[in-house]
């Protein structure tokens, strides 16, 4: 089975609300975690990313949280827009295997 | 220039016809990848090229073909395929090969439609 997976397929906010977008991973020795966002047409963009030595990383309106006991991580949207309606993907790298392997995806739809 | 370019953005081929899908940068990234995207699923890794040589072939069917010119070009040359090969085929690239951590930043993709 994959060793990546979410737990909600759809999200659906208001304009302005936090979102958070939840992803549960299962093997012990995924060492990097990436976030991805893709557009309707378009391929992935990289939003964010977290090493396993670190559990909290911030960027602009981004955060990702990496909980390593349960193996699980999350991105949590800020004051959530319209523009940010799209399929998120979270990926993960298993240490030695250097490539990336991505979770089923969670489409976030935000209402104006 | 920072992007991954693809062309073509849409292709309609028969099962007996030869094309290629073509994949550029010009960040001086060493690894690029080709992956397979069908509707509402994910992303799947075929192929990897690190400092040009084919490093990572995830069991792709030998109708598909990669090729890597040069550090900034990859081709997937396509033949005989199949209408379940019908999908979204991204390209991406990272500044380092492969056992590395950086980030893989890809191309818009070339829609693909087999009939």
């Amino acid at each position: 089975g994959e060793s990546v997976g979410l737990h909600l397929p759809t999200l659906s906010v208001q304009e302005g609300d936090n979102s958070i977008i939840n992803c549960a991973y299962s093997n012990s020795a995924s060492d990097y975690f990436i976030w991805y966002k893709q557009e309707s047409g378009k391929g992935p963009q990289f939003i964010i990313d977290i090493r396993s030595n670190m559990d909290k990383r911030q960027g602009q309106r981004v955060t990702v949280l990496l909980n390593k006991t349960v193996k699980h991580l999350s991105l949590q949207i800020a004051a959530t827009q319209p523009g940010d309606s799209a399929v998120y993907f979270c990926a993960e790298n298993i240490r030695g295997y250097s490539t990336l392997t991505f979770g089923k995806g969670t489409m976030l739809l935000v209402s104006p | 220039d920072t992007e991954v370019t693809q062309t073509p953005k849409h292709l309609v081929m028969g099962m007996t016809n030869k094309k290629s899908l073509k994949c550029e940068q010009h960040m001086g990234h060493r690894a690029m990848y080709w992956y397979k995207q069908k509707a509402k699923k994910p992303p799947e890794l075929m192929f990897v090229y690190s400092y040009e040589k084919l490093s990572i072939n995830e069991s792709v069917p030998s109708r598909f073909s990669p090729e890597c010119p040069n550090s900034s070009l990859l081709n997937l040359h396509l033949h005989a395929l199949q209408p379940e090969d019908s999908a979204l085929y991204l390209c991406a690239s990272s500044r380092e090969g492969l056992n590395s951590y950086n980030e893989q930043f890809f191309g818009p993709g070339t829609r693909l439609t087999v009939l």
